[in-house]
C-alpha cells in the first residue's frame, strides 16, 4: 500500500454513460498525476496537477475527459459519453514537488 | 508516444537465478525509474538513478544507466517466485511526467 488510493477499483459501464473516478493522495503531496494503461501497455500521462492548478494535459485527453483538484487535495477523473476505447486502468500518483511518484492501485474501466 | 522500450519483453527462469532486463531511450532524462507491477495492480516504485549517477543498488536490484547509450538495465539476484510481475522503466524528462517503455514480463519458475 502505497498511500494512494482510488475509487472505485472497478468500473462497467455501457457506451454514452458518464463515469467519474476519485483519487486521494499521499496527503503532504503537492503533485498529482492521472495515466492510463491498456492490456499490455505501459501507463501513458494523461495529466497533472499541482495544487489545485491543471498544469499539463496530454493529448491523449480528449475534450470528454475532464479533471479536477478542487482544493488541492483529492482529485476527480470525469468521462463523458463513454466510448469502447476508453476500456483500461485509470492510474493515479502523487508527488513531493518533482520527487518519486507513488502509484495509487488504479480503477479498471470497461465500457460494454 | 513512448520513450522507453524494454528488453526482452518476456522473461522466464528458474527460481533462484538473476534476472536482466534492460530499458532503451531516446531523450536526454534527469533520471530513470524502474517500477513493478503485479497483474491487475498498480506500480511500485523500485528504484530511481539519477542521469549523473552510474550504477545504485537497493537489497537484491541493481540498477545501471549509461546516458552515452541512452539505456540502463535491472538486475534481479536470487529471484523468488514473489518476483513474478511486470517490470516498467520509466524516464523523467523533466516535463513533469513519467513516461514509460513496454514492459518486461518477467515469470519466475519454482
Amino acid at each position: 500500500d502505497t498511500g494512494v488510493s482510488q475509487d472505485p477499483r472497478h468500473k462497467i459501464t455501457k457506451r454514452g454513460q458518464n463515469v467519474t473516478f476519485r483519487c486521494d493522495p499521499i496527503s503532504e503531496h503537492n503533485r498529482l498525476y492521472w495515466y492510463r494503461q491498456t492490456l499490455g501497455q505501459g501507463p501513458e500521462f494523461l495529466t497533472y496537477f499541482q495544487n489545485e492548478a491543471q498544469l499539463e494535459k496530454s493529448r491523449l485527453l480528449s475534450d470528454r475527459f475532464s479533471a479536477e483538484r478542487p482544493k488541492g487535495s483529492f482529485s476527480t477523473l470525469e468521462i463523458q459519453r463513454t466510448e469502447q476505447g476508453d476500456s483500461a486502468m485509470y492510474l493515479c500518483a502523487s508527488s513531493l514537488g518533482g520527487n518519486t511518484q507513488y502509484f495509487g492501485p488504479g480503477t479498471r474501466l470497461t465500457v460494454l | 508516444s513512448q520513450q522507453g522500450e524494454e528488453d526482452p519483453q518476456a522473461l522466464s527462469i528458474q527460481e533462484g537465478e538473476n534476472a536482466t532486463m534492460n530499458c532503451s531511450y531516446k531523450t536526454s532524462i534527469n533520471n530513470l525509474q524502474w517500477y513493478r507491477q503485479n497483474s491487475g495492480r498498480g506500480l511500485v516504485h523500485l528504484i530511481l538513478i539519477r542521469s549523473n549517477e552510474r550504477e545504485k543498488h537497493s537489497g537484491r536490484l541493481r540498477v545501471t544507466l549509461d546516458t552515452s547509450k541512452k539505456s540502463s538495465s535491472l538486475l534481479i539476484t536470487a529471484s523468488r517466485a514473489a518476483d513474478t510481475a511486470s517490470y516498467f522503466c520509466a524516464t523523467d524528462v523533466g516535463a513533469q511526467k513519467l513516461v514509460f517503455g513496454q514492459g518486461t514480463r518477467l515469470t519466475i519458475n519454482p
